[in-house]
């Protein structure tokens, strides 16, 4: 069963923010939240991940609420090479691995 | 450059003849697994090891193999490919967490 609930498709602008919003309420203690993306048919993309602390590495920020229950990915100057789908995904993480389960994720259509 | 790595990237092949897809990773990583991508399932896992000599199941393991016998290789094998197992195959390495990808491997059955 999906742990995550993302829109299918968003649309934005180039030089415009991204922001990929993701419903996780049923989220555990222990489970942090990913976000990976996919591009055409290539393999997936790590982005970045968090606990309950808002995140920011050199591709995204990540918002995770106070309640956990849902996250927001940001891309802040989002390009045509950022149009891809993005997976947010909730699992722990144990023993040097985690089970990451794919959902639909979103499709984000970067245009010019 | 760090990398996963693997062979073939686009194979056609018949039903019954038996196919090894191959990876590799020069990271190091202990964790390494396989994920089928079909069109409205998602990616899936098929089997995953945690260490060398050490595998197990993950969702989807009917009609694959798989072995770890080093740390860097874990070849995905199909000893019957059937056409139900045509697909887009991934295989993923992972260090503390993030999982890194190959480039996928797309296989046909006929």
């Amino acid at each position: 069963d999906a742990k995550t609930t993302q829109p299918t498709s968003m649309d934005c602008a180039e030089g415009r923010a991204a922001n990929l919003p993701c419903n996780h309420s049923t989220i555990s203690g222990n489970e942090y939240v990913y976000w990976y993306r996919q591009i055409h048919s290539q393999g997936p993309q790590y982005i970045i991940h968090g606990l309950k602390n808002n995140e920011t590495n050199e591709m995204a920020s990540l918002i995770i609420t106070e309640d956990r229950k849902s996250s927001t990915l940001i891309l802040p100057h989002a390009t045509l090479r950022d149009t891809a789908v993005y997976y947010c995904i909730v699992a722990p993480f144990s023993g040097g691995y985690n089970k990451l389960i794919f959902g639909a994720g979103t499709r984000l259509a970067v245009h010019p | 450059e760090a990398q996963v790595t693997q062979n073939p990237r686009y194979l056609i092949t018949v039903t019954g003849k038996k196919l090894t897809v191959t990876c590799s990773q020069n990271m190091n990583h202990e964790y390494m697994s396989w994920y089928r991508q079909d069109p409205g399932l998602g990616l899936r896992q098929i089997y995953y090891s945690m260490n060398v000599e050490v595998t197990d199941k993950g969702d989807v393991p009917e009609g694959y193999k798989v072995s770890r016998k080093e740390k860097r290789n874990f070849p995905l094998i199909l000893e019957s490919p059937s056409p139900n197992q045509t697909s887009l195959y991934f295989c993923a390495s992972s260090l503390f967490g993030e999982l890194f990808f190959g480039e996928g491997s797309r296989l046909t059955v006929l």
